[in-house]
Order: C-alpha cells, then structure tokens, then sequence
C-alpha cells in the first residue's frame, strides 16, 4: 500500500531554530493533516489544509497545501523543546472517503 | 474530556491465543478506525467503520475481525496471534456531521507483543 514520502527522517536542531518538512506522493491528495506524536501517545492533530494552495498557522506552526495537490509542508519557528516527537503528515484522497494514507514520519530531535 | 479510549494500554500474548483490543469514544462520533504502526514507520488503517452495524476493510485486514454494535465502541479482535502482529494499535474516531474530511481523533495506543 502507498505510504506518503516525508522528509527528512530525522533532523537535529538547536532550540531557537527553524524547522522545516515536506510530505510529497505520487497521487493527488485533497486534504492534508499534519499530526505530532510524542513517545507512548497517540498522533495529536496540528493543523489540517482542505485547499490546494492553502496556508494555515497554528502558533508558531505554518502548514501549505501544495498547488499540485500532491504535497505539502510544515514549517515549525523558534523551536522550544516541547516540539521533540515524531511529525506524520496524513492524506485524504476522496471527499466522503475519510481514509488516512500516513507518511513515514520525521523525527525532530533539539539538541541542547 | 475522555476523546478516545483504549484498553489495554500493553499486552503479552503467546502465538496462537486470541485477545480483543478495545476502543471507546464519547463524542458521538461516526466513523471509527484501527490502525497498526510498527517501529519506525507511519499508520496502516486494519478496518474502519463508519457507522454502527457497518464495517470495511482498510489496507492490512487479514488476521483481524471487527464488529460495531454500538456508535461508541468498535473493539479489534485476534483470532490466532502471530509475531508479525506485534505492534501499537491505536483507535481514531471523527464525524463527517460537519461535512467531509474532518480531522481524526486518536487514542493513546495498546503495544502488543505476541512471543
């Protein structure tokens, strides 16, 4: 089954830093969700884009919803060290269809 | 605020037993989902549902059965565990009340070992 590619893996930062990932398929998504997953939790939902070309912000997360409908990006600023978890964004192919297709996920890590 | 609950949190089980996952929500949500995750990778959906009395097959079904009796609870069962079953399950609800493509709900996990 299709997974979503994310990138990076992994990436380690210094707190105060910028992050930025991207989530790409192959396949058209028409929505997009960017959840965080902390160790031993369920995924938490960050943000979620229903429009090619959309921007949303919550807090110090902006999330884009690709013009191609095929991917989307998430940009974290200023990281503090609570953002530390596993970021996995997640599409939905058909309106009605509420499958979730994840992505592979992107392990930020703030060194000290 | 108790969103979607799991149970158990962790479980051992030896190859061959059988044990049921279960999930509750009380947001009065429609559809209901399962999902497994193994080390290092993303969610793969096992089955959903989206109302009472109706279930389907997500990507990864063979080894599982569901049932939905009830709006609130949609459990996950294992007939006859084996080790490629070992992983984290997590429940997720969401409504489409509001329309289509609202966000899921998760619930904390159960880790599952089968040895």
């Amino acid at each position: 089954g299709q997974q979503l590619n994310q990138s990076p893996q992994s990436m380690f930062i210094q707190e105060g830093e910028d992050v930025s990932m991207n989530c790409t398929s192959s396949s058209i998504f028409n929505t997009w969700l960017w959840y965080k997953q902390d160790p031993g939790e369920g995924p938490v939902l960050l943000i979620a884009l229903y429009k090619a070309g959309e921007l949303t912000s919550n807090g110090r997360l902006t999330a884009q919803f690709g013009i191609t409908r095929k991917d989307s990006f998430l940009n974290i600023s200023a990281s503090i060290p609570s953002d530390v978890g596993i970021y996995f964004c997640a599409g939905v192919k058909n309106f009605g269809n509420e499958k979730l297709t994840f992505g592979t996920g992107t392990r930020l890590t703030i060194i000290p | 605020n108790a969103g979607v609950t799991q149970t158990p949190k962790f479980r051992i089980l030896k190859i061959g037993q059988s044990m049921t996952l279960q999930c509750t929500q009380d947001m009065n949500h429609n559809y209901m989902y399962w999902y497994r995750q193994d080390p290092g990778m993303g969610l793969k959906l096992i089955y959903y549902s989206v109302g009472a009395g109706i279930t389907d097959k997500g990507e990864v079904p063979n080894g599982y059965n569901v049932s939905r009796s009830t709006t609130e609870d949609f459990p996950l069962r294992l007939e006859l565990a084996a080790p490629s079953q070992t992983s984290v399950y997590f429940c997720a609800s969401s409504s489409v009340d509001r329309g289509p493509n609202q966000p899921q709900h998760f619930g904390d996990g159960t880790r599952l070992s089968i040895l």
